[in-house]
């Protein structure tokens, strides 16, 4: 079995200074993790994925995550906010011991909604 | 290449009604995945699709739910005699293949039940 916690329903940051977005998750296997984004009215974007390769991974816009086994953790952060960056933004677990690759062994978080403060 | 397209956007719906979600997949794409959004929660895998064939139907609800994907068409998602319960966002999403690593899901915006 598999799940994931997002920690912050919402975080509320200014223009300009550090994101942190907080996914613990807990796998049977040996996990893949991902980040999605979704802006108001638009379709969910694959924002980064761990596959256990490198434990820092770096995505689009400026936003890294680094997966941590010890703390079963894979928080998402962004060194500088941007108005753009308001969304929502869910943590989603699948594990290797699921059929494999494409999105029907996906585990999503609650989400967190991101906002940023002029 | 236009994304995973979703109509309509909003549905709304008498209780009792039926309620018919359309998903046109990215050109190229065999893979079809349903999920559901329920206010204030996550989303849930409800059933994975591939031409003609149901792969993986087991986050459907029992009954009044199905599934389809035609071999000429979008898939659809049919929700017989809703209640206000299958009030959420249903979101679609394709892939091209199942490969473990390269494999990217693309979500399309979903469609908006609201059962009146």
């Amino acid at each position: 079995a598999q799940s994931v916690t997002q920690l912050d329903s919402h975080v509320s940051v200014s223009e300009g200074t550090p994101v942190l977005l907080r996914c613990n998750y807990s796998s049977s296997y040996s996990p893949s993790l991902f980040w999605y984004v979704q802006h108001p009215n638009k379709g969910l974007q694959l924002l980064l994925k761990y596959t256990s390769a490198a434990t820092l991974v770096k995505g689009i816009n400026g936003f890294e995550a680094e997966f941590k086994k010890s703390e079963t953790s894979f928080h998402l952060t962004k060194p500088s906010a941007h108005m753009s960056d308001a969304a929502e933004y869910f943590c989603v677990v699948t594990s290797e011991a699921y059929s494999g690759g494409g999105a029907d062994g996906l585990t999503f978080g609650k989400g967190t909604h991101l906002i940023i403060q002029p | 290449n236009a994304g995973v397209m979703q109509n309509p956007r909003h549905l709304v719906r008498r209780r009792g009604q039926e309620a018919r979600l359309r998903c046109s997949p990215m050109k190229g794409h065999s893979h079809v995945y349903w999920y559901r959004q329920l206010p204030e929660e996550g989303l849930k895998f409800m059933v994975y699709l591939q031409k003609e064939n149901i792969i993986d139907e087991s986050g459907m609800p029992k009954e009044r739910f199905s599934a389809e994907f035609p071999k000429e068409g979008p898939s659809i998602l049919r929700i017989q005699q809703v209640v206000r319960g299958d009030s959420a966002a249903y979101f679609c999403a394709s892939s091209p293949a199942r490969d473990r690593v390269n494999t990217e899901a693309f979500f399309g915006q979903g469609t908006r039940l609201t059962v009146v």
